[in-house]
């Protein structure tokens, strides 16, 4: 069974620029959810997406947005990136047999990015 | 909104004490609590899930506790060991539209000396 993988692992980005982040989800799962987790913080929600449509969002601006495929492996793009954005991205997959099943989830290593 | 606290922030203790951390929630219509250890730049490693309808787990050294009708959580570590120094996270689920997220605190910073 392969679990939750992250790419790419580091990346260094200037202020203004575009990211995509990726990531597959365990096998035999159909959600993924996104966090963002800031230096000497706990993680933080940014959305979920089941059988590709977007399942629950947290607080962040329009210019995050995410992505899920048919293989139910996920995009995470930021545009026009702020220094703000620079921190570890935690994907994590789960099985939802149903909307507000409460599966566990499983996490992947996380993308560490710094903008300059 | 659910708020997730952790105390301490910081530990240290020595080798082979038994410790316990503690996690508090400000609403109690929690579905799962887990436990989360994290080393330093890396990503998240799963150490205990304790359901809604549980009271704790138990898993080698470490044992869970779950209390919803106070809003807390403890986690015990038993003959703590130099490996177990890491920053332990505490996080609930919730509903969010159709289906759930977590929610973490900030976590405790553990050192276990020799």
């Amino acid at each position: 069974e392969t679990g939750v993988t992250q790419s790419p692992t580091h990346l260094i980005k200037t202020r203004g620029q575009q990211v995509t982040l990726r990531c597959s989800s365990q096998s035999g799962h159909n959600t993924v959810s996104w966090y963002q987790q800031a230096l000497g913080q706990g993680p933080q929600f940014i959305f979920q997406y089941y059988r590709e449509e977007e399942n629950g969002r947290g607080n962040f601006p329009p210019r995050v947005s995410g992505l899920q495929f048919p293989n139910y492996s996920s995009e995470l793009n930021v545009n026009a990136l702020e220094l703000d954005d620079s921190a570890l991205y935690l994907c994590a997959s789960s099985l939802l047999v149903a909307r507000g099943n409460t599966d566990t989830q499983y996490f992947g290593p996380g993308t560490r990015l710094t903008v300059l | 909104k659910q708020e997730v606290t952790q105390i301490p922030a910081a530990l240290s203790v020595p080798e082979g004490e038994n410790l316990v951390l503690n996690c508090s929630f400000t609403d109690s219509a929690i579905y799962n609590l887990q436990w989360f250890r994290q080393d330093p730049g890396k990503g998240l490693t799963s150490l205990l899930l304790i359901q809604s309808s549980q009271r704790e787990q138990t898993s080698g050294r470490l044992n869970a506790s779950l209390d919803k009708s106070s809003g807390r959580s403890t986690l015990y570590i038993a003959a703590s060991q130099p490996g177990d120094s890491a920053t332990y996270l505490c996080a609930v689920y919730i509903l969010t539209g159709g289906g759930n997220k977590l929610t973490f605190g900030t976590g405790t910073q553990l050192k276990v000396e020799l």
